[in-house]
């Protein structure tokens, strides 16, 4: 059971680049997220998504977009990177919106935006 | 919005105390996570509490939730080198869907 996976581990872009952050699961969890985690800051929610083809913003979902088009995947897409979105990048799931079972994350995405 | 606060933010404690991790939210929810995350690592579930009163308890680490103070508790008994981490608390809104972190305890245990 390979629980939360996301790739890539490492990713270093250039102003303005685009890239599609991976995260996939295969517990069958209905809910997933995307935060980010900068320094001091703890872990800020990005988008998330209660269902296959249903997807709400966070707190700071400005330069992102997300689709879930599969209960399995949930991508994060960079449009057009600034060195403000460096960061590492935690894709998250849960059985329940309401984590009764708390959340699972992934191993994480440090990206560089130089 | 939901603001969660964490004290202290950084903790350097030796071997054998005792401290506790203070976790205030400040809206009305009526569960509370913790996690712990090592250097470089993802964060792993360490309690789930769901309800006013709870008390979870693992190893040398026991978690409350006081929902009437809008407070949670991380009490570290006898501490040992193998706790040096860092711990989030997390809390979600009624309505669901937004899940709130604490900005974090840096845990450093002195031999």
């Amino acid at each position: 059971n390979a629980g939360v996976t996301q790739t890539p581990k490492f990713q270093v872009l250039k102003t303005g680049q685009s890239m599609t952050l991976q995260c996939a699961q295969d517990m069958n969890h209905e809910y997933m997220s995307w935060y980010r985690q900068d320094p001091g800051m703890g872990l800020r929610l990005i988008h998330y998504s209660v269902g296959a083809g249903i997807t709400d913003q966070g707190e700071v979902p400005n330069g992102y977009n997300v689709s879930r088009s599969t209960t399995e995947d949930f991508p994060l897409r960079l449009l057009s990177a600034a060195p403000s979105q460096t960061s590492v990048y935690f894709c998250a799931s849960s059985y329940s919106n309401r984590g009764y079972y708390g959340y699972t994350f992934g191993s994480g995405t440090r990206l560089t935006v130089v | 919005e939901l603001k969660v606060e964490q004290n202290p933010l950084f903790l350097s404690m030796q071997e054998g105390k005792n401290y506790t991790i203070y976790c205030n939210y400040s809206t009305t929810s009526d569960r509370l996570y913790w996690y712990r995350q090592d250097p470089g690592k993802s964060l792993e579930s360490l309690f789930v509490l769901l309800s006013n009163g709870a008390v979870k308890q693992e190893g040398r680490l026991m978690a409350s939730l006081d929902t009437k103070a809008r407070l949670s508790t991380l009490h570290i008994t006898a501490a040992v080198h193998d706790l040096s981490a860092t711990y989030f608390c997390a809390v979600d809104m009624y309505t669901g869907n937004q899940f709130y972190f604490g900005t974090g305890t840096s845990l450093t245990v002195i031999p």
